[in-house]
Order: structure tokens, then sequence, then C-alpha cells
């Protein structure tokens, strides 16, 4: 199974950028880098996804490495809203399942 | 929303009686996953299927099974309970290779 690595907490001043990281040093060529989001009580939601390419959506952007061996999750302008579990997750092609790590809490200070 | 219902939402059960929680989707996909969440362990994937009868095991298959008869419906069957099976139980569906992943809302289960 592939695993990703993310710091556990990270805190953020409402109305400013985000860099949330993710490692995923045992990525392989044709592995798909997703981000999900989860609120309290609710199931995960989707948030962007990518393979080589940066990729912006009306929600955020998605920076990934040359070596894809680690992405950012970039979130433009932080609201409280966007207080949540962020998830990075390998996407196996084979098999097309995800793989979940134990993701980063965000908090987001007024 | 994707048209994912999971049911019951909340059960509690007795250790060692059977418990089926069924997944129901209405948008025609062709992969469903059952994932259980645990405090520090994020969601972890139990069993998916890709396609009608063919299912596989996830990364903590042990003492769970899974059905799909039809394209619409994913069961996931623990056959004889456990308290170290409490947990909230996640569907999830995908169409397809580059697509995202929709998630049901949970079914919290205790074993007692």
């Amino acid at each position: 199974d592939a695993k990703t690595t993310q710091p556990n907490s990270m805190e953020s001043n409402e109305e400013e950028p985000v860099h949330l990281p993710c490692n995923h040093s045992t990525i392989s060529g044709t592995d798909y880098i997703h981000w999900y989001r989860q609120l309290p009580s609710q199931g995960p939601e989707y948030v962007i996804h990518g393979l080589t390419s940066n990729v912006n959506n009306r929600m955020a952007s998605l920076a990934i490495a040359e070596d894809r061996k680690s992405s950012t999750l970039i979130l433009h302008r932080a609201t409280l809203r966007d207080a949540a579990v962020y998830y990075c997750i390998l996407n196996k092609r084979t098999g097309n399942q995800f793989y979940f790590g134990t993701g980063t809490s965000l908090t987001v200070i007024p | 929303d994707a048209g994912i219902t999971q049911s019951p939402r909340h059960k509690v059960t007795e250790t060692g009686t059977p418990v089926t929680l069924r997944c129901h989707q209405t948008e025609n996909h062709r992969y469903m996953y059952w994932y259980r969440q645990d405090p520090g362990h994020g969601l972890r994937l139990i069993h998916y299927s890709y396609g009608v009868k063919d299912t596989d095991k996830g990364e903590v298959s042990d003492g769970y099974s899974v059905s799909r008869s039809k394209t619409e419906d994913f069961l996931l069957t623990l056959e004889s309970a456990t308290s170290s099976q409490t947990s909230v139980y996640f569907c999830a569906t995908n169409l397809g290779t580059n697509t995202e992943a929709f998630f049901g809302q949970g079914t919290r289960l205790t074993v007692v």
C-alpha cells in the first residue's frame, strides 16, 4: 500500500494563503495525487487531483514537485469554513485504490 | 451530492453477532469502497469492488467480507462482530481512474 506523510496540524490566519505539504516518496509513475478534506462528522470531500503538472480549480491549487515525491495543496485565502482535516492520497491506477494517510488538521484563526 | 446512501447510520450490536452495512449509489459508478476510520489512523481501506461480483481486499480486511450483486449496492458484512470493529465506516464510489471519489456520510458502529 502506498502511504503519504503530512504534518499532524497547521494553523493559518483568516484570509491568508495556506500551504499544506505532503510527502509521497513511494509514488509510482502512474499514481495520481488526490487531496480530500473532512469536516467533523462528515465524509471526506474532494478538493483537487493531479498527475504531473500543477493544477488549479475553484477551491485550491496543487503544486507537484518535479520528481513527484512531494506535493503542496494551496488554499489562496483561508476562510473559517476551510477548517478541516486535509488528506493527501495516492490513487493507484492498478485497482484504482485510494490509500489515506493520517491527514493535517487545519485551524483557521479569525 | 453524488447520491450515496449508507444504512444504517448508527448501530449498536453485541459481540459475536453478524452485522451488514449497506452502501447504495445512484451514479452508476464502477468502483466502490469500504473504509473504516478510527482516531489516529485516518481512513483505512477494508475492501473494494471494481465491478459487479468483482471485489478485492484492502489493507484491513480480516473479519470483514463484501458482496456486490448489483452495480448500485455494495454490502459490508462483519461475520461475528468484535469490540475492535467499533468504528465509523465510510463507503465511497468512483467512476474510474483519474476521477474524483465520492464519500457517504458514514455509519457509526458500536460493538458492545
